[in-house]
């Protein structure tokens, strides 16, 4: 079955203790994505990554890294979480020149 | 740059009326509008997309009209049935962006019984 997923996908933690949140895709897509939705902020992208070694910030990447070791997987970093990056995170993937994504399952993270 | 609207944040509407979402973009040169829906607890999945050379499309009781003069496109849900219910995102392609999109901030439609 093609999907993205997530994992985990509930975490709570406590501000300073780096933390990864993994995403794998099984489509052979180039493109991958990290977003944060927050209640009347919609998605903001974090990073995106247009294939292997090639990563680029989005809209809000303080905070953040990635990182693109292989086509299938896009990790998201938090070297050390505040409480101002609790959120509902989600991990896109596409096929280029295509735009349609296709979100993983979401991961909820509370920095405390 | 490209900066997308959505309005409005929340729509109640009577269960079988019509429901009605606009988005404006700024930039004239963006040239694909999709509709992503999001269901309460789960992922963001497209339910219909325009690109600039078609005026109006249609799937089953959802349509996307497109207005590239006035740089706004709507999504039309009718005879609206509960499982309607989500939180709908409008967003735009930015040219020259290899094929990244700019998001609108949602509206949440609730169906009312």
């Amino acid at each position: 079955e093609a999907q993205v997923t997530q994992n985990p996908r509930y975490l709570i933690t406590v501000t300073g203790k780096k933390l990864t949140v993994t995403c794998s895709q099984n489509m052979n897509h180039e493109y991958m994505s990290w977003y944060r939705q927050d209640p009347g902020l919609g998605l903001r992208q974090i990073y995106y990554s247009m294939n292997v070694e090639v990563t680029d910030k989005g809209d809000v990447p303080e905070g953040y890294k990635v990182s693109r070791k292989e086509k299938r997987n896009f990790p998201l970093i938090l070297e050390s979480p505040s409480p101002n990056q609790t959120s509902l995170y989600f991990c896109a993937s596409k096929a280029l020149p295509n735009y349609e994504q296709y979100f993983g399952p979401g991961t909820r993270l509370t920095v405390t | 740059g490209e900066n997308v609207e959505q309005h409005p944040s929340t729509l109640s509407v009577q269960e079988g009326d019509s429901a009605v979402i606009k988005c404006t973009y700024s930039d004239s040169a963006s040239n694909y509008f999709p509709w992503y829906k999001q269901e309460l607890g789960k992922r963001p999945q497209l339910i219909i997309d325009i690109r600039s050379n078609v005026g109006e499309k249609k799937d089953q009781r959802i349509a996307v009209t497109l207005n590239k003069t006035a740089k706004h496109f709507s999504l039309h849900i009718t005879e609206t049935q509960p499982e309607d219910s989500a939180v709908y995102f409008c967003a735009a392609s930015i040219p020259n962006s290899n094929y990244q999109l700019i998001w609108g901030a949602g509206t949440k439609l609730i169906i009312k019984p």
